[in-house]
């Protein structure tokens, strides 16, 4: 089973708000993605890390920001949230071989 | 750029039918392949991979073939159960690169 979180799993919070979504893992990989999925399901890059104090956009424009000052650690932030900002947002972690996913956080902004 | 398509779904089986999902795939090289599995309200999980041509993963009951000649992976299970109703995802990935994901194909499984 994959050592990687996502807290918290559920968020209802209000227009305008500013929040962390939280993301750790624990088996030391250097590369961490963060993915919006929609209620189609397809999966949307928003952000990527290649290690300690790199961070990238991804495919998909986002209002979101990251910072990768731990290894372990990839918070996303999004400094006022809106109603298009409702969504689920999966964490992920890699080695060489495979993508290793947290459970997802379900985001509501009313 | 790399590229993986899937077939739309909801795909609706009754128990034990067979299931077949086609995913074929456009990409330079030889990357791997993945088949990822979504269970309701979790993130997504690995179900099985093939990190080059002929090769096949299994898992649970599901296999997929690495066809290059076909660029084509697609997942197979010989009687699916009402507990593998999920959202599955065909992947790729060439070395340490990015996962290229296609866009999900919804299972359900009906007693």
């Amino acid at each position: 089973e994959a050592d990687i979180y996502q807290t918290p799993r559920y968020l209802v919070i209000g227009t305008g708000k500013k929040i962390t979504l939280e993301c750790s893992q624990t088996m030391g990989h250097d590369k961490m993605y963060w993915y919006q999925q929609d209620p189609g399901m397809e999966l949307h890059l928003i952000h990527y890390s290649y290690g300690v104090n790199s961070t990238e956009k991804g495919d998909l424009s986002s209002e979101s920001t990251v910072s990768r000052i731990r290894t372990e650690h990839f918070p996303l932030t999004l400094e006022s949230a809106r109603p298009s900002h409702t969504s689920q947002y999966l964490c992920a972690s890699s080695d060489i071989y495979e993508q290793y996913f947290g459970p997802g956080t379900r985001l509501t902004v009313t | 750029g790399d590229s993986v398509t899937q077939m739309e779904g909801p795909v609706t089986l009754s128990e034990e039918a067979f299931l077949t999902i086609n995913c074929t795939y456009t990409a330079t090289g030889y990357p791997s392949l993945f088949w990822y599995v979504q269970y309701p309200g979790e993130g997504l999980q690995l179900l099985l991979k093939a990190t080059k041509a002929d090769d096949k993963g299994s898992n649970k009951g599901f296999e997929a073939t690495y066809r290059k000649e076909t660029t084509s992976f697609h997942l197979e299970k010989g009687s699916v159960q009402v507990s593998d109703s999920a959202v599955y995802f065909c992947a790729l990935s060439r070395g340490y690169q990015k996962v290229t994901f296609g866009t999900g194909t919804k299972l359900q499984v009906i007693p």
